[in-house]
């Protein structure tokens, strides 16, 4: 148990279904992350909130949409997505976003198919 | 542009010493971080440097140079629980962490 937990750890959706990925820290922890992660290549920011405010939204499509609703929880909820969105997303806190020594906590990740 | 280098794949020996390089370019910076990553599980950090030198811990170190936009982990002892990718990135001025693509390491007994 890592103190980040995402669920689910596997989602397979078709281009027209909505669904959510759900992140839960309970490490008292005030900047939460989410990530995209794809093989072979560098870990992609998509959207940071520090104290459950967005601080940072890396031009990411809206059919991804965040939410915040209190510091332990952060979703990412996903609509009409494309086939090349299929990639492990990756939840991450620490305890702020803006300081040298910032160490990320991850969560396992959720793998996501698209189809 | 700011750009992270670390070579794709290494393989290794159990019981012996690897090096994993990782060279940068990046506009300012306020430290460079390691993770490690077993495969279908969460990154986990192992180090943090800002300043030149070694950091020692247990049979993993990890060394910057600053003026030569360079670091190395090393691993000693190497364990097959040490198959994993390893993640570099460097925190820029701005705060925002920088990533490379990761290093694949392979154990062979």
């Amino acid at each position: 148990e890592t103190g980040v937990t995402q669920t689910p750890r596997h989602l397979v959706m078709g281009m027209t279904n909505k669904k959510s990925l759900k992140c839960e820290q309970h490490l008292g922890h005030n900047a939460m992350y989410w990530y995209k992660q794809s093989a072979k290549k560098p870990l992609e920011l998509m959207f940071v909130y520090s104290l459950e405010e967005r601080v940072e939204n890396n031009s990411v499509p809206s059919r991804f949409s965040p939410e915040c609703p209190n510091s332990s929880h952060l979703f990412l909820h996903l609509h009409t997505l494309q086939p090349e969105d299929s990639a492990l997303y990756l939840c991450a806190s620490s305890q702020d976003e803006s300081s040298g020594a910032n160490v990320l906590t991850f969560g396992a990740g959720s793998r996501l198919t698209v189809l | 542009g700011q750009n992270i280098d670390q070579p794709t794949e290494m393989t290794a020996t159990e019981g012996a010493i690897v090096q994993i390089n990782c060279t940068y370019q990046t506009s300012g910076f306020n430290g460079l971080f390691w993770y490690q990553q077993h495969a279908g599980e969460a990154p986990t950090f192992l180090s943090y440097n800002v300043l030149d030198g070694l950091e020692e811990k247990g049979r993993f170190s990890s060394f910057l140079s600053r003026s030569k936009g360079y670091s190395y982990l090393l691993l000693k002892e190497l364990q097959m629980k040490d198959s994993a990718s390893y993640l570099c990135a460097v925190m820029d001025s701005n705060y925002q962490l920088i990533w490379g693509a990761g290093t694949k390491l392979i154990i062979k007994p």
